[in-house]
């Protein structure tokens, strides 16, 4: 079955550049989504069409891709931006909706 | 700005059914994708299926035999079954909205209802 791959967790010191990845097969086709969750809180969208940033989300946010991978970067991270990352994508027929595992950001 | 408040049983035995409405409020019902996405304790997030406001629905291939998305368009709700339940199946479950900020193209799930944890034992 189809899958979206993400490292479990990685930790970064605040002012640094965190970039987490999602790699899948058919994302060379598909976009890709990015949301975080805090703890005890519903997911926030923070990346839709690979790169595009709804209103409200801070510019330190970005959103790529290059072949089978996505990627989310932040730059110049904050204590606030401690949370659960999840990549969101589609199958190869863009019907089901696939997630990532998830990522874990810790700030040092 | 678009709310959605949903509700249901949340304490449910196993092999009961389970059942979940939530109303939107706020915002077009037309155009747009409903959807359900679970959440199992300290787990990632797992898409469960999607109505439209014409009723046409998607659904997750593991979970097709038991799920049920149905749709009232006249009172701006839409609601989720789910037969058969396991305690596999406890988590918090949502309902989202699935934007779409140029037709036809869809632009992630952008509100989020609150959440019900649902727990099943006997």
């Amino acid at each position: 079955s189809y899958e979206l791959t993400q490292p479990p967790s990685m930790s970064v010191s605040p002012g640094q550049t965190a970039r987490i990845t999602c790699s899948g097969d058919a994302l060379p086709n598909q976009y890709a989504y990015w949301y975080q969750q805090k703890t005890g809180q519903a997911p926030v969208l923070m990346i839709y069409l690979d790169s595009e940033r709804p209103s409200g989300i801070p510019e330190r946010f970005s959103g790529s891709t290059s072949g089978t991978t996505a990627t989310l970067t932040i730059n110049g991270v904050q204590a606030e931006d401690e949370a659960a990352y999840y990549c969101q994508s589609t199958d190869s027929s863009g019907t089901y909706v696939m997630f990532g595992g998830g990522t874990k950001l810790t700030v040092l | 700005q678009v709310q959605l408040k949903q509700w249901g049983a949340g304490l449910l035995k196993p092999s009961e059914t389970l059942s979940l409405t939530c109303a939107v409020y706020g915002g077009s019902f037309s155009s747009l994708y409903w959807t359900w996405i679970r959440q199992s304790p300290g787990e990632g997030l797992e898409w469960i299926g999607e109505i439209n406001h014409i009723g046409n629905t998607n659904y997750n291939p593991s979970l097709k035999s038991r799920v049920t998305i149905s749709v009232d368009t006249s009172k701006k709700q839409f609601s989720l079954r789910l037969t058969s339940m396991t305690a596999a199946d406890t988590g918090v479950y949502y309902c989202v909205r699935g934007a779409m900020p140029v037709p036809g193209t869809f632009g992630g799930f952008d509100s989020w209802g609150q959440g019900t944890l649902v727990t099943v034992s006997s």
